[in-house]
């Protein structure tokens, strides 16, 4: 069975500085990692996904990387800043006979105050 | 584009009652899921559908059923409400597996059983 960890649980940090998200896969045959955000009392944003033959994908103060030898995916947000406080979430995407069903960890709650 | 659209957006029902949450998606996507969101449990798939006229099980579909008629719509149903099945209720869909674009999400409806 698939498992996804996410550390840390939460996270606070003044608006401005750099920060990294982890996620932990157990399938090394994974096909994709999907990261969201979500908002309190709304649905899941698609930020990144990475393929598996890829190892890190951008979108502007974001930056995805994966490495399946270990097991490990980050987030990277550069210039925090008080809009980007949310849940982020990562999901694996097993590929295959899972038909795309994802695999979430269980969120890290980013706060960024001014 | 309305994206995937959920209704209705909150619920309160009294054990054993039954209703039909509707998702509805305008993407001309072939995947649906249900997921539902709980406290300290993340997001875990209820059922899912991989076209139109079928439907299978997910990690937790005991107490669910589903149905999906038409391509952009997937029915999921509550037989007879408990209180374990308080959660918010997220449906995604995505054009193929094996496609490597996101799951887009609902915006969840929010059910509580009394």
């Amino acid at each position: 069975k698939q498992e996804v960890t996410q550390i840390p649980a939460a996270l606070s940090v003044p608006e401005g500085e750099n920060l990294v998200l982890n996620c932990s896969f157990t399938d090394s045959a994974i096909y994709n990692l999907q990261w969201f955000r979500q908002d309190p009392g709304k649905g899941l944003t698609s930020l990144l996904l990475i393929q598996s033959s890829q190892r890190e994908q951008t979108s502007g103060r974001l930056n995805a990387s994966l490495d399946k030898s270990s097991g490990r995916s980050t987030l990277y947000i550069a210039a925090s800043q008080p809009g980007d406080s949310a849940t982020y979430l990562c999901a694996e995407n097993a590929g295959g006979t899972s038909y795309g069903k994802l695999t979430f960890g269980q969120g890290t709650i980013l706060t960024v105050h001014p | 584009n309305a994206g995937v659209t959920q209704t209705p957006k909150f619920r309160v029902l009294k054990t054993g009652q039954s209703m039909t949450l509707l998702c509805a998606q305008d993407m001309n996507h072939e995947y649906m899921y249900w997921y539902r969101q709980d406290p300290g449990m993340g997001l875990r798939l209820i059922h899912y559908s991989v076209g139109e006229g079928t439907t299978a099980k997910g990690e937790v579909p005991d107490g669910y059923n589903v149905s999906r008629l038409k391509k952009q719509n997937f029915l999921l149903g509550l037989e007879s409400a408990a209180p374990s099945q308080t959660s918010v209720y997220f449906c995604a869909s995505t054009p193929q597996w094996y496609s490597n674009q996101p799951q887009h999400f609902g915006d969840g409806t929010r059910l509580s059983i009394l």
